[in-house]
């Protein structure tokens, strides 16, 4: 079974408009962190955000903002007043600290492809 | 200069030859990780090193094998190349608390088997 699920595979939006991007997670862990990276045209990764499991407020940053809710196991993503250059794949990602054996690893979802039209 | 080096960036080769892939990082992190990225799947883990002497196998480790020969290198190794094999592959480190920081990815290595 998959640990982390990001169930939209594409989303189109036109510039400006608002998108949210979901990631539904699943863990046993009491003590994990969810992260998001964009991977744009380009290829490379870039790190995003890091949210560990103990601290549920939301975070905004510019035009991104993030609301995680351990209660439904999401750590949504949202842009708002998208532009071209956000185009791009985001990747969701766990990982687990309770875990000796799997400690540091990173489990990616597969990833939701954003094209934002002009 | 980029903190986590890839070598090659491209490679074509055929089916049957040997590859190996390169990753050196100069952030003086413990823990090495190569991942492979097709299409709809995301990225799979493949080997994971959290020092020289601490090598573990990922999700999808058949048919490759990993050295590490420094803190600072660590390569992926294709055996006997197959074209399922075609990915994007990248290298990645973290440091600090395990599972707390953040990776940081090399800018991938596309291999292509015919």
């Amino acid at each position: 079974a998959q640990k982390v699920t990001q169930a939209q595979t594409e989303i189109s939006v036109v510039e400006k408009e608002d998108v949210t991007l979901d990631c539904v997670y699943e863990t046993r862990d009491t003590t994990y962190y969810l992260f998001w990276y964009k991977q744009p045209p380009s290829g490379e990764l870039v790190f995003l955000i890091r949210r560990n499991s103990f601290d549920e407020q939301n975070e905004i940053s510019g035009r991104y903002s993030w609301n995680f809710q351990k209660s439904t196991s999401s750590f949504n993503f949202t842009i708002t007043a998208s532009q071209v250059v956000d185009s791009a794949v985001y990747f969701c990602a766990l990982s687990e600290v309770d875990r000796g054996s799997t400690l540091g690893r990173l489990y990616f979802g597969r990833g939701t492809q954003l094209t934002v039209w002009p | 200069d980029a903190d986590v080096t890839q070598t090659p960036r491209n490679r074509i080769t055929k089916t049957g030859k040997r590859i190996m892939l390169e990753c050196s990082q100069t952030k003086g992190h413990d823990r090495m990780y190569w991942y492979r990225q097709d299409p709809g799947l995301g990225l799979r883990l493949i080997y994971y090193s959290f020092d020289v002497k601490d090598i573990n196998k990922g999700e999808i480790s058949d048919g490759y094998s990993v050295s590490r020969q420094a803190q600072a290198k660590f390569s992926l190794s294709l055996e006997s190349a197959i074209p399922n094999q075609t990915a994007l592959y990248f290298c990645a480190t973290s440091g600090g608390e395990a599972g707390y920081n953040e990776q940081f990815f090399g800018p991938g290595t596309r291999l292509t088997v015919l």
